[in-house]
């Protein structure tokens, strides 16, 4: 079965400083590999994906993540964050079931928290 | 766009009553689904439905009932409310039931339980 840690629930940082996100993943197949984020009273929103190909993937906002197969490994980071960022995280895991079958697994969340 | 629309955003009931959540999406997409979402638990499927016409329970779907009532819209019930239900409710729709595909998520229904 697979299963999604992410290793910190809260990360407090201040602004312009670099933030690392931290995300392990359990699983014996191929996997595809997401981060959501949600802004207070919000639904979540899809931050960047690795499918394929490069480990490496970029969002539109300065993050970035790392796949790491051998670590099982998909940490979320940021060289500068914004209050702007103040949010809650969320890794999640799918594929690898016969026919590809789309069930996402969630990590518990990190609440990120920038401050001034 | 609207993308996914949930309705209501926030509702209280007692014990015991029965309530109906709405969904709808205007993105054409085949697959939808239910999440709740408690503190320090992340994202807890609880039905899905791959096409119009099908349904299929989740990892937690004791207490619920769904329909799919067409291609747009997927309704989440409860039939006697309890408090252990109390949580924010997710709906969100795929493109289909392919593990590339990402989901689209609504904004959410806070719902108490008293």
């Amino acid at each position: 079965a697979q299963s999604v840690t992410q290793l910190d629930s809260q990360v407090p940082v201040f602004e312009e400083a670099p933030v690392e996100l931290r995300c392990n993943y359990s699983s014996s197949v191929s996997v595809y590999l997401f981060w959501y984020v949600q802004y207070p009273n919000q639904g979540l929103q899809l931050l960047l994906k690795y499918l394929s190909g490069s480990t490496l993937v970029e969002s539109i906002n300065g993050f970035e993540a790392e796949f790491n197969k051998s670590q099982t490994s998909f940490h979320l980071r940021k060289p500068s964050v914004h209050i702007s960022d103040t949010a809650e995280y969320f890794c999640a895991v799918s594929g690898g079931a016969a026919g590809g079958y789309n069930k996402l697994i969630f990590g518990a969340g990190t609440r990120l928290a920038v401050h001034p | 766009n609207a993308g996914v629309t949930q309705t209501p955003k926030f509702q209280v009931l007692k014990t015991g009553q029965s309530m109906t959540l709405q969904c709808a999406q205007d993105m054409n997409h085949n697959s939808m689904y239910w999440y709740r979402q408690d503190p320090g638990m992340g994202l807890r499927l609880i039905y899905y439905s791959a096409s119009e016409g099908t349904t299929d329970k989740g990892e937690v779907p004791n207490g619920y009932n769904v329909s799919r009532l067409n291609k747009r819209e997927f309704s989440l019930r409860l039939e006697s409310a309890a408090p252990s239900q109390t949580s924010v409710y997710f709906c969100a729709s795929s493109g289909g039931l392919y593990s590339n595909q990402p989901q689209h998520f609504g904004d959410g229904t806070r719902l108490s339980i008293l």
